[in-house]
């Protein structure tokens, strides 16, 4: 168990809704990465909030956003969803803003139909 | 564009045997390289992870070897063991403006055969 906690771990909506993925750090963590998982695309990072703020954009597109609150937590918002979006989306903590031991939660599983 | 390349895409191995996985990078700014284990239905794991100053790194069974010049880095399992049995990922890092943003190769699936 990393100390990575996400919610939900499944989930199941139709193309143009919009969804809410959740992650709570390990205790201690200030840095929360996202990441998507697809057969197609592999493990791709997203974005990476560092105490509330955003440091760092990936391959992530306009339909997606993401935040953190000040106990840390973070949510990736997903909208618009289209059959593509189908896919694992982690996040990952790290205790340092540019820390690189990086450690992963359960995971959400995205289906769109 | 694929900066790290992984090789092979699975492998099958028996018991006891030597698994071994190959990554490439391309950018020379990259200055950490980790290696993840993913069991099914979780999420990845750090294993073991190298800085380009060392040219062999080990950790009990597992062993990162590093080669600067060539680009190249590998993951060796020594006396592989069933419950090793599971998808491999390495990745090459580097930090840009606070942040460790990691470039993943695309996975190998490891079996270890009883």
């Amino acid at each position: 168990d990393s100390g990575v906690t996400q919610t939900p771990k499944h989930l199941i909506t139709a193309t143009g809704q919009r969804v809410t993925l959740r992650c709570s750090p390990r205790s201690g963590d200030l840095s929360v990465y996202w990441y998507q998982q697809s057969l197609d695309q592999g493990l791709q990072f997203l974005i990476h909030y560092y105490n509330g703020e955003e440091r760092a954009k990936g391959n992530i597109l306009e339909r997606f956003s993401a935040q953190q609150f000040p106990d840390l937590h973070s949510e990736l918002n997903l909208s618009s969803l289209e059959l593509g979006d189908s896919a694992l989306y982690f996040c990952a903590s790290s205790g340092l803003a540019g820390g690189n031991e990086q450690y992963f939660g359960p995971g959400t599983r995205l289906t769109v139909t | 564009q694929q900066q790290v390349k992984q090789s092979p895409q699975s492998l099958i191995v028996q018991k006891g045997g030597i698994s071994i996985i190959n990554c490439a990078y391309e950018n020379t700014a990259f200055d950490y390289f980790p290696w993840y284990q993913q069991f099914p239905g979780k999420g990845p794991a750090l294993l073991i992870a190298i800085r380009p100053d060392v040219s062999e790194k080990k950790e009990g069974r597992f062993t990162i070897s590093f080669n600067k010049s060539a680009k190249q880095f590998s993951l060796h399992i020594m006396d592989s063991q069933p419950g090793d049995s599971a998808t491999y990922f390495c990745a090459a890092s580097r930090a840009s403006g606070g942040s460790y943003i990691p470039t993943f190769g695309r996975g190998t699936s490891l079996i270890v055969h009883p």
